[in-house]
């Protein structure tokens, strides 16, 4: 099994609607979990980190689901500027393993 | 803010030369990372650099790497022999200790013919 699973999408999305990512991973011990962002031929940015209580940044929520080893992004009111792919990332200070991404494309 | 910066930002190299790649991670941050990204393809983790020594490598990262910290600010990545199929992206990315956000750089394109 892989490190981290991403549904490649794209997800094709209209302004305004609220759309969730999921990704699963296996060998969790001492890992922490978060989401990135990537535009094209950029560098991946950070968009949050992810806490088994859940956490939201304005429009965005991430969760972590420890006992089915997955976690989740939701990002509501989608804007055009929302347009990217979507990284999940788990990691310690010695290594990170990135998933595939998921391609967000929302439409005027 | 403060960033991490990459130089070049594309390195054309035949094949069989040597390139180093270079970063300035952000100052106070203590672990380095290099990635790679074929075109297409997921972000890959080559290498963990902490306290002036690897930490950890990936099976990618095989006897034509090297990465060194000749000063306080600089981190690089050195490529012996170049092969077509090191034509990729490389990331530099920082950590503070405080926290496991990774900080990217904004890439040097290789391309190796």
């Amino acid at each position: 099994r892989k490190e981290v699973e991403q549904d490649p999408g794209p997800f094709n999305v209209p302004e305004g609607a609220t759309v969730a990512f999921n990704c699963t991973y296996s060998n969790s011990a001492s890992q922490s979990f978060f989401w990135y962002r990537q535009d094209c031929r950029k560098e991946p940015k950070l968009l949050m980190s992810v806490y088994s209580s859940g956490n939201e940044d304005g429009r965005f929520t991430a969760q972590l689901n420890r006992a089915s080893q997955y976690i989740s992004l939701l990002i509501r009111d989608s804007k055009l500027s929302d347009s990217a792919t979507y990284l999940c990332v788990k990691g310690n200070f010695n290594k990170f393993y990135f998933g595939s991404g998921t391609k967000l494309n929302v439409k005027p | 803010e403060p960033e991490v910066t990459q130089t070049p930002s594309h390195q054309v190299t035949q094949m069989g030369q040597e390139v180093i790649l270079r970063c300035v991670p952000i100052s106070n941050h203590l672990y380095f990372y290099w990635y790679r990204q074929i075109l297409g393809q997921k972000v890959e983790f080559l290498v963990s650099f902490y306290n002036n020594e690897i930490s950890e490598k990936s099976e990618i990262f095989d006897d034509q790497f090297s990465v060194e910290r000749p000063d306080g600010s600089n981190f690089t990545l050195k490529i012996r022999s170049t092969k077509l199929e090191d034509s990729a992206m490389y990331f530099c990315a920082s950590i503070a200790l405080s926290s496991y956000e990774q900080y990217f750089g904004p890439g040097t394109r290789l391309t190796v013919t």
